[in-house]
Formats: C-alpha cells, structure tokens, sequence
C-alpha cells in the first residue's frame, strides 16, 4: 500500500529536550512538507522540501530543523528553542510540479506533548 | 499575504439536511482550492480539489463550487449522515511558484441522528 507514515503517534518532550518526528512516504513524490495544528486553528507550514538535500523555511520555522538525505524521508526536530512544541504535527507529500493538479497527501499525524 | 476564512467555525444540525459550507480567501490568484475533512486526531483525507480554471466539482453527495473573482468557494453536502461528523478545511495554493497551501481553521460539523 502507497502512502504516509509518521512516528510516533505520541510523544512527550522534556524541558531542555531535542526531539524528532518521524515521515516517511512510498509515493516516489519529491515535495514534502509538515504542518503544526493547535486546537481551533488550521494548519501552519513549518517546513518544506522539494527536491533531495534542499528544504525552505514555511511560517513558523523558529524551534525547528529538518533534513532531506533521501527522497522517502523527511524528518522533524522540535529543538529545546521551541518553547510551546505542544500541537499535533501532520506530514505531507505530493508530486513537484509549478501549477500542480495534485493535492497534498496527508499523514496520520504526532501529537506532541511537553511533560 | 493570502488569508483564507472559514465561518462558521462549528455547525450542529439534524440528520438528513442539505448543508451548505462556506470559504473565502482574499488573493484571487490561486493554482487551486482544494476541501479537506479531518476526523478527530486523525490526518487529513482531500475531498475535492477545483483548478482555477473550473467553477464545480462533484463526487457522490459532495459539490463544490468556485467564484475565483469573489474569492469564494462552498460545500454543498446532500442529505447528512452522522458519519459526516468531522472538520472540513478548505485550502488554496497561491501562485508564486512554490506548493505551499494556504488553510482555513476549518469547521467542525455535528450531524445528530
């Protein structure tokens, strides 16, 4: 079966704690992104990446890094700057192309908790 | 900056009625609007996507309809079921170049049996 998956479902942080988010896809599509979602609010982009080795800055980067070493992979760090990381994280994927038709698929998602 | 407005934010209502679900967005140059629905806790699952250039999208009971020059687009449901219950999204990909979408904080839908 194609699709997304993230890991963990849940995750508790400690203060002072880096952590990572897990997204990975068998799509074979080069963009990939991941969104932050607080209650009542729709989804804000923290990071995307469109090609291999190369990623951009979304809204709301500041707390966090990502890498993009391999096409399948994109994963998250929620760095200890990130002061409020509590939210439910949701990766995406979908195939580049300027104008797409395309939609986004989406991930099952992480929630984040701080302990 | 492109905003994009979902109201109400929450809706309750009988099963069986004809729902109507509003979005507008306030740059009319877009790629695409596209509804999301959204189950609690859960991912993000694309209901219909409209390409600039179209003005309505069908797929069983669901419609959704464009006015690119107003900046609005609705989802019409027909005869609501209780498995209907979840938040819709609505989200548009400005053009620019880059993929990003742009969401609305969505509405949470109540169908009551």
């Amino acid at each position: 079966d194609g699709g997304i998956t993230q890991s963990p479902k849940y995750l508790f942080r400690k203060e002072g704690q880096n952590v990572t988010l897990s997204c990975e896809q068998n799509l074979n599509h080069d963009a990939m992104y991941w969104y932050r979602q607080d209650p009542g609010q729709g989804l804000r982009l923290i990071y995307y990446s469109q090609i291999v080795n190369d990623f951009q800055k979304g809204d709301i980067a500041e707390g966090y890094s990502v890498s993009r070493e391999k096409k399948e992979s994109f994963p998250l760090t929620v760095t200890s700057a990130q002061k409020n990381p509590t939210a439910f994280y949701l990766c995406a994927s979908s195939p580049f192309e300027t104008g797409s038709r395309e939609t986004q698929y989406f991930g099952p998602g992480t929630r984040l908790l701080v302990l | 900056k492109q905003e994009v407005t979902q109201i109400p934010a929450a809706l309750s209502v009988p099963e069986g009625e004809n729902l109507v679900l509003n979005c507008s967005f306030t740059d009319s140059a877009i790629y695409n609007l596209q509804w999301f629905r959204q189950d609690p806790g859960k991912g993000l699952t694309s209901l219909l996507l409209i390409q600039s250039s179209q003005r309505e999208q069908t797929s069983g009971r669901l419609n959704a309809s464009l006015d690119k020059s107003s900046g609005r687009s609705t989802l019409y449901i027909a005869a609501s079921q209780p498995g209907d219950s979840a938040t819709y999204l609505c989200a548009v990909r400005p053009q620019g170049g880059s993929e990003k979408l742009v969401f609305g904080k969505g509405m949470k839908l109540t169908v009551n049996p």
